[in-house]
């Protein structure tokens, strides 16, 4: 298996739920990103994680909570979240962040209906 | 503070037709930049990258971009449209002070029409 692999590829939950998102990714990479797509709006950075250490948090709101246990898997918890925050979650690896010219390479997406 | 400006959300062209996508940045360094498409329910791929060699870069699927310092731009190209083509194309800068972050322009969609 290659690439950015994200799981679920769907997911619809209610605003009590609780929720992760998972991403692994088998390019030997050491940096790792979570950004939010949502329709007609600019891709947003949510999270960026080096060597297993965050390195930004985009102002992101607290019901959104990221976990990065190796350079190869990366989660992103969700609870208590707002209907504004059904969209498509995209994770993407690169092979450092202080490589500037190395490309970023993105899953699937998985995409998030809150009910 | 680097940005990207891409002309046009949506463009149509006729299949064998050319396809000219536009994208300017700006950047208070040297940029790195990158052109990405996303087919429906997919994530971004890699079409082809300027990394300060050659200022004319081909990608995958025929497509190409040229670095011009001058305009600050780096547009996308295709000589001859496919319907296969049709799909959303982003432009994304970085360079060195980033971090490794891409700001990615807002999107081109693209139609191809027979």
């Amino acid at each position: 298996e290659t690439g950015v692999t994200q799981t679920p590829r769907h997911l619809v939950m209610g605003m009590t739920n609780k929720k992760s998102l998972k991403c692994e990714q088998h390019l030997g990479h050491n940096a790792m990103y979570w950004y939010k797509q949502s329709a007609k709006k600019p891709l947003e950075l949510m999270f960026v994680y080096n060597f297993k250490e965050q390195t930004e948090n985009n102002s992101v709101p607290s019901r959104f909570s990221p976990e990065c246990p190796n350079s190869s898997h990366l989660f992103l918890h969700l609870h208590t979240l707002q209907p504004e925050d059904s969209a498509l979650y995209l994770c993407a690896s690169s092979q450092d962040t202080g490589l500037a010219n190395q490309p970023q390479h993105f899953g699937d997406g998985t995409r998030l209906s809150i009910l | 503070a680097q940005s990207v400006t891409q002309l046009g959300s949506h463009v149509s062209v006729s299949e064998g037709a050319l396809v000219l996508l536009r994208c300017n940045y700006s950047s208070s360094v040297p940029p790195y930049l990158f052109w990405y498409v996303q087919y429906p329910n997919q994530g971004l791929q890699l079409l082809l990258k300027y990394t300060s060699a050659a200022t004319l870069v081909k990608g995958i699927n025929g497509f190409e971009a040229e670095f011009k310092k001058s305009e600050t731009s780096f547009h996308l190209t295709k000589p001859s449209a496919h319907m296969s083509d049709a799909a959303e194309y982003f432009c994304a800068v970085s360079d060195l002070g980033g971090y490794g972050k891409l700001t990615f322009g807002q999107g081109t969609i693209l139609t191809v029409h027979p």
